[in-house]
């Protein structure tokens, strides 16, 4: 079946690099994505990434897929305080366009 | 990207009563979805609503608990029918639109029901 894991809680200073890790079930994934949800607030499009990719870059945001292990990250430079937020992992299973998988989620709590 | 609304942005509600959710897009989709997130957790697909031809539902969720309209391209209701504490959640629409595949979502309605 498909699943999407993730740790619950990160905890980062200002400044420092935050990590988020994902990992999924479905092999035939075939986009994946991280959206941001702040308090009270809907789900924000970050970024994605295409299955035949194994990094993307977008200002302070890397995205580094590990097909192999099935395993999804988003690395955030240089995090600041409007960064505190709860983190979604989500895919797309092959030929399940209308369905996104989401992980649970992990707070994100910078501190100064 | 796309620009999506919803009303209410947030309702209280008496069990046993009905809510209906808008939710308007700023352009033309083929495809319009709409979602669960119950306290703290992550987000359930609850249907897919295409214009011009019943909802699909998904595992768990019902037609007769969550009638769907989709009257035209930029459109959908979701009414959450007879409710109970337990649909107390955000209800959140999403269209898909792009590369990527990408699905762009709406602000939510908090609903409360006591």
């Amino acid at each position: 079946g498909e699943d999407v894991e993730q740790s619950l809680f990160l905890s980062v200073r200002e400044g420092d690099s935050s990590v988020i890790n994902c990992t999924y079930t479905d092999s035939s994934s075939t986009y994946l994505y991280w959206y941001k949800q702040e308090p009270g607030a809907g789900l924000q499009l970050l970024t994605y990434i295409f299955s035949n990719m194994d990094m993307k870059q977008d200002q302070r945001l890397t995205v580094l897929l590990n097909k192999k292990d099935k395993h999804l990250s988003l690395r955030i430079a240089d995090t600041q305080t409007g960064d505190s937020a709860i983190y979604f992992c989500a895919e797309t299973p092959l030929g399940g366009y209308n369905k996104l998988i989401f992980g649970a989620g992990t707070r994100l709590a910078v501190h100064p | 990207s796309a620009v999506i609304s919803q009303k209410p942005s947030r309702d209280i509600c008496q069990r046993g009563t009905s809510l209906t959710i808008q939710c308007q897009v700023d352009s033309q989709v083929t495809m319009m979805f709409w979602y669960r997130q119950q306290p703290g957790q992550s987000l359930t697909l609850i249907a897919t609503a295409n214009q011009g031809s019943e909802a699909t539902y998904e595992s768990g969720f019902v037609i007769d608990k969550f009638p769907i309209s989709r009257p035209n391209l930029t459109f959908s209701t979701l009414t959450v029918s007879n409710m109970s504490p337990e649909d107390s959640s955000i209800y959140l629409c999403s269209v898909r639109r792009g590369a990527g595949e990408t699905q762009y979502f709406g602000p939510g309605t908090r609903l409360l029901v006591l």
